[in-house]
């Protein structure tokens, strides 16, 4: 049990449509990041928030946008939806401190767009 | 850009048997390397986190090696039980620069342990 969870776990959404995917972050962890794994592959870096700021980005564009509250909790939203957003969203939570940083992930959310 | 391969891609061996699952990445200015596992259709849950100053990790029945100056890291499993089936996933957090933690990802080797 990582302490970490996602909602919801599973979605349906129509090319075009809006979504917005939900973490809570571990208890006094301060670091939230998002990856997309696609089927058979590795996840890939979205972005990651640090104290309620982007500090880091992947290539993705725009359309996919994202908030850290100050309880550490976060969202992802994704706008204009294509079919090839179909894919397993992660969440992983951490307390950056160098190399004793150690990410934790939640169960993700599968997102199937038609 | 650092890429992040893991040798083989898929793997199946009888119970009991001891493996080795590998893990290489290009750029060595790492703060450090994860292993995790992942069930089908299920998060990543974090095996072993080796720092970069430290050479091995071990957890159990698993070991876990780096060399930075080789950029290689190697997943050692004794004694294997159908239970460790999963993928395994190797993934290296970068040093600095305006993704500080961002992990980089290799794609993962499918082990199958059959009674």
């Amino acid at each position: 049990e990582t302490g970490v969870t996602q909602s919801p776990t599973h979605l349906i959404k129509t090319r075009g449509q809006q979504v917005t995917l939900r973490c809570s972050s571990q208890s006094g962890h301060n670091t939230v990041s998002w990856y997309q794994q696609a089927l058979g592959q590795g996840p890939q870096f979205i972005f990651q928030y640090y104290r309620e700021e982007e500090n880091g980005r992947g290539n993705f564009p725009p359309r996919f946008s994202g908030l850290q509250f100050p309880n550490y909790s976060s969202e992802l939203n994704v706008n204009a939806l294509e079919l090839d957003d179909s894919a397993l969203y992660l969440c992983a939570s951490s307390y950056l401190q160098g190399s004793h940083t150690e990410a934790f992930f939640g169960q993700g959310t599968r997102l199937t767009v038609v | 850009k650092q890429e992040v391969t893991q040798i083989p891609a898929a793997l199946s061996v009888p119970e009991g048997e001891n493996l080795v699952l590998n893990c290489s990445f290009t750029d060595s200015a790492i703060y450090n390397l994860q292993w995790f596992r992942q069930d089908p259709g299920k998060g990543l849950t974090s095996l072993l986190l080796i720092q970069s100053s430290q050479r091995e990790q071990t957890s159990g029945r698993l070991n876990a090696s780096l060399d930075k100056s080789s950029g290689r890291s190697t997943l050692y499993i004794a004694a294997s039980q159908p239970g460790d089936s999963a993928t395994y996933l190797c993934a290296s957090r970068i040093d600095g620069g305006t993704s500080y933690g961002k992990l980089t990802f290799g794609q993962g080797t499918i082990l199958t342990v059959h009674p």
